[in-house]
């Protein structure tokens, strides 16, 4: 299958700062990125679709001046945490696909503690 | 909107055979799909249905009903490093995911 990376792995900031996640396919272009969310014991929260060149579209409830999302490439999507509180703590995931495939190939994961 | 029905936990033994179940209402359907979730990692994929049938992937199968809006994952021969969470979810209009709860599975010796 496809490979997504994502980095950093885990990033613990202070409340108030800002942080970037980046999220990259490896051998294929993905013209479609998705962001979850996942809380403990919970299940994946889609929190934005982001397609390569355009305003990523963000789930009811998301806000999007908090959760900044750039597909600027093909291969690369960020999200910035912005103003980072405690309650933003989670497993972020990104998720990649490409031209009319349904199949979604899911980054590692970064896990995020807000102080 | 969607909504996604699948067991919470369940339990089998090592070499058995275990079905879980997903019971789906859409609005919108691009398929469905089961990924396997181990603590603390991202999910992997494991199968794709968009036709009525069972898809069959080695010791995984993958059943899904459009009209009943159901479908099941069978693991065979189970092992110890089946032990996980798996996750339904449902493809929408624009290609999103609707995960499922997830269904924690332990395979005991």
């Amino acid at each position: 299958g496809a490979v997504v990376s994502q980095h950093p792995s885990w990033v613990i900031c202070k409340s108030g700062t800002s942080v970037k996640i980046e999220c990259r396919s490896l051998d294929f272009q993905a013209t479609t990125m998705f962001w979850y969310r996942q809380f403990p014991k919970q299940s994946l929260m889609l929190m934005a679709t982001s397609n390569e060149g355009s305003k990523a579209t963000y789930e009811q409830g998301v806000e999007k001046d908090k959760f900044l999302i750039n597909h600027a490439s093909l291969t690369l999507s960020t999200l910035t945490v912005t103003s980072a509180h405690p309650e933003d703590s989670s497993f972020y995931i990104c998720s990649g696909t490409s031209g009319d495939q349904e199949t979604q190939y899911f980054g590692p994961g970064t896990r995020l503690l807000v102080l | 909107g969607q909504n996604i029905d699948q067991p919470t936990e369940m339990t089998a033994t090592e070499g058995a055979i275990v079905q879980i179940n997903c019971t789906y209402q859409t609005s919108g359907f691009n398929g469905l799909f089961w990924y396997q979730q181990h603590a603390g990692e991202a999910p992997t994929f494991l199968s794709y249905n968009v036709l009525d049938g069972l898809e069959e992937k080695g010791r995984f199968s993958s059943f899904l009903s459009r009209s009943k809006g159901y479908s099941y994952l069978l693991l065979k021969e189970l092992q110890m490093k089946d032990s996980a969470s798996y996750l339904c979810a449902v493809s929408g209009s624009a290609r999103q995911l609707t995960f499922g709860s997830g269904t924690q599975l332990t395979v005991l010796p």
